[in-house]
């Protein structure tokens, strides 16, 4: 039973390019979250969607920064001509459907650590 | 917007002694928490949660923690630590939504 698959596990990009990170959620898990962790500070909350639908991007950048959950596949984060300050790990977990409870447990892939040259 | 605030940054102890670690959160209603460990090089995993009940929680590897509604507090305790316990705690606290908000994490080191 796999757990959350996050890949690439790291990822160096040089100034201006792209950087797509995926996302597969645990069997039956319908949420999806993602953090990111800059050097030194904890995990600040991104974006939370659902398959097709973004619930809350409030933690989103409001520009460059761009996230996806499609009907098939992984959710994609995505990072348009990054800077150096996008070097972070980014972190995705997932979580039931809620239907009505908060009594629900994120689960944590291991991160995809950017890079930015 | 509810925030958590983890008050060390770093602690750094010997092996067999007591570790307690703070955690106060901003939010006057219901509240979920919970603290998560990541050891070095790994992923963040559930040490413990709380939704209700016994407001002292046990949890894995022998860590607890206690609720205190009054003081809007999740303090973390092991009564003897371990060197395989060096790792960083994060405190999370699910408020109204789905999301976890996170603390600042902590940073412990336990000396052999």
């Amino acid at each position: 039973n796999a757990g959350v698959m996050q890949n690439p596990r790291h990822l160096v990009r040089r100034r201006g390019q792209e950087a797509r990170l995926r996302c597969s959620p645990m069997k039956g898990h319908s949420h999806v979250y993602w953090y990111r962790q800059l050097p030194e500070e904890g995990l600040k909350f991104m974006v939370y969607l659902q398959k097709e639908n973004i619930i809350d991007e409030s933690g989103m950048p409001k520009e460059r920064f761009s996230a996806e959950f499609p009907k098939e596949g992984p959710s994609i984060l995505r990072i348009q001509q990054v800077v150096r300050g996008d070097s972070a790990a980014y972190f995705c977990a997932s979580s039931p459907p809620a239907a009505g409870s908060t009594a629900n447990v994120l689960t944590f892939g291991a991160g995809s650590r950017l890079t930015v040259l | 917007a509810q925030s958590v605030s983890q008050h060390n940054h770093h602690v750094i102890l010997s092996e067999a002694a007591s570790l307690e670690l703070g955690c106060n959160y901003s939010y006057g209603g219901t509240v979920n928490l919970f603290w998560y460990v990541q050891y070095p090089g790994q992923h963040l995993q559930l040490l413990l949660k709380y939704f209700s009940g016994d407001p002292l929680v046990k949890g894995i590897k022998g860590f607890e923690a206690e609720f205190i509604k009054s003081k809007f507090s999740f303090n973390l305790r092991k009564p003897s630590v371990q060197w395989s316990d060096t790792a960083e705690y994060f405190c999370a606290v699910r408020a109204a939504g789905n999301k976890l908000t996170f603390g600042g994490g902590t940073r412990v080191l336990v000396k052999p």
